[in-house]
């Protein structure tokens, strides 16, 4: 069965350094999605991404934040300036069609952590 | 904003006992679906409801939406320890590409 892909499993960066954390989505999936998890609370969304562009993003999706789908297969999440608040597993999910019809499916994560 | 809870936070059951987590939404959604987290793992798709009163059923797992679509729920009868990890339901908002998850009930089974 595909399956969505994320690299790094973990990364450890200094506070203020950039981070990017890449993902493949299903190959046939049109629909994208960045979600954050700190440890042991909710899955929080952050922001979900259509034809090349953001069509919807969280209030935690600030100008810190950004995405892009620099090819045909990979959709990466980008963080400027990291804080420590940043710590979190930043999961990467991807559906066929809208979430208002199709489930996600979602990737291992990756496990950010801020010293 | 949209805010999704669910009750209870932690549960703990023997095993062969049933368990059952309540989800509420602060507004009616378009559907309903749940997801699966089990430890150190990241959520699986379980099911999708969309219908005011649907009752849907995976084995051992019944799933339900409420008439007014603000609240669902999940019952599984006989638990196993394979059931173990967090239940999460989730709903779209808005435009439906805003998806907000549930504050999950995390489910231990003892042997």
């Amino acid at each position: 069965e595909p399956e969505v892909t994320q690299t790094p499993s973990h990364q450890v960066t200094q506070m203020g350094q950039e981070v990017i954390l890449r993902c493949v989505p299903i190959s046939n999936h049109l629909y994208f999605y960045w979600y954050r998890q700190i440890l042991g609370q909710k899955v929080e969304f952050l922001v979900s991404f259509y034809n090349n562009e953001i069509s919807e993003k969280s209030e935690i999706f600030d100008d810190q934040f950004s995405v892009e789908r620099p090819d045909g297969s990979n959709f990466t999440l980008k963080i400027r300036s990291t804080k420590l608040e940043d710590s979190a597993m930043y999961f990467c999910a991807s559906s066929l069609g809208q979430t208002s019809n199709q489930p996600q499916h979602f990737g291992d994560g990756t496990r950010l952590s801020i010293l | 904003g949209q805010q999704v809870m669910q009750i209870p936070q932690y549960q703990h059951v023997q095993e062969g006992e049933d368990f059952t987590t309540y989800c509420n939404s602060s507004t009616t959604l378009s559907n309903i679906q749940w997801y699966k987290q089990r430890p150190g793992g990241h959520p699986v798709f379980l099911i999708q409801l969309v219908k005011s009163g649907e009752v849907k059923k995976q084995k051992r797992l019944t799933f339900q939406f409420g008439e007014a679509k603000k609240n669902s729920s999940l019952h599984i009868t006989a638990t196993q320890t394979t059931d173990v990890g967090t239940y999460f339901c989730a709903g779209p908002w808005n435009t439906g590409n805003q998806f907000y998850f549930g504050t999950g009930t995390s489910l231990t089974v003892i042997p």
